[in-house]
């Protein structure tokens, strides 16, 4: 079966640290972009971070909140995607999505094609 | 401000046909895929609708469209079960990041 599960969700306190995980099962995250994606309580979907495939060169991206502070990575071995977020802030406390970007039949990127079931982070003393 | 603009909420009756639209420009939804999600309940999203292909298991009322720098999700034959909220995404190369819409409340009347 294809899917994704998160895990490494909890709470801490600001100015913290916390390693997300996301498992991919029926593909390798090796060949995908892969992001991560963050939703605040009664929010909208927010993108975090992407890594591109090792055949793109491994590159990353951040969002502007989570550059500096956050890294992402994998590791093929697991075949994982992993989330270090570090230097917490109350703002970032939210349930966090590990999404797969797909390519369409026409070739072009830029949608998700599937969603973990989410982890949730919750930053406060 | 999200970079993707929707409408903050759209209702039907069971049966009609509604359409939700997601604008942003030709750096995002003009040059890439769009994706489609719908989240019940604040559940996780599920991908309803991929660049204009429908994903497996989801019911053929859904379809989606591009125009220029606007893309459209058309339910036709709103079922109860549709009542959601929807988000839209696409990659911004201008800003090397997804960007997503502020998402559409679906109320089923």
């Amino acid at each position: 079966e294809v899917q994704l599960v998160e895990s490494g969700g909890g709470l801490v306190q600001p100015g913290g640290s916390l390693r997300l995980s996301c498992v991919a099962s029926g593909f390798s995250v090796s060949t995908i972009y892969m992001s991560w994606v963050r939703q605040t309580p009664g929010k909208g979907l927010e993108w975090v971070s992407v890594i591109y495939s090792d055949g793109r060169g491994g590159s990353t991206y951040y969002a502007d909140s989570a550059r500096g502070r956050f890294t992402i990575s994998r590791d093929n071995s697991k075949n994982s995607l992993d989330l270090q977020m570090n230097s917490l802030r109350p703002e970032d406390t939210a349930v966090y999505y590990c999404a797969r970007e797909g390519i369409t039949a026409t070739g072009q990127r830029g949608a998700f094609d599937l969603w973990g079931q989410g982890t949730m982070v919750t930053v406060s003393s | 401000q999200s970079a993707l603009t929707q409408e903050a909420s759209v209702s039907g009756t069971e049966g009609q046909k509604i359409t939700l639209s997601c604008t942003g420009d030709s750096n995002n939804v003009g040059s890439y895929a769009v994706g489609w999600y719908q989240q019940v309940s604040h559940g996780p999203p599920k991908t309803v609708m991929f660049g204009n292909s429908l994903p497996s298991g989801i019911p053929d009322r859904f379809s989606g469209s591009k125009s220029g720098t606007t893309a459209s999700l058309t339910i036709s034959g709103l079922q109860p079960e549709d009542e959601a909220d929807y988000y839209c995404s696409t990659w911004d190369y201008s800003l090397s990041a997804s960007v997503f819409g502020g998402g559409t409340k679906l109320i089923v009347l």
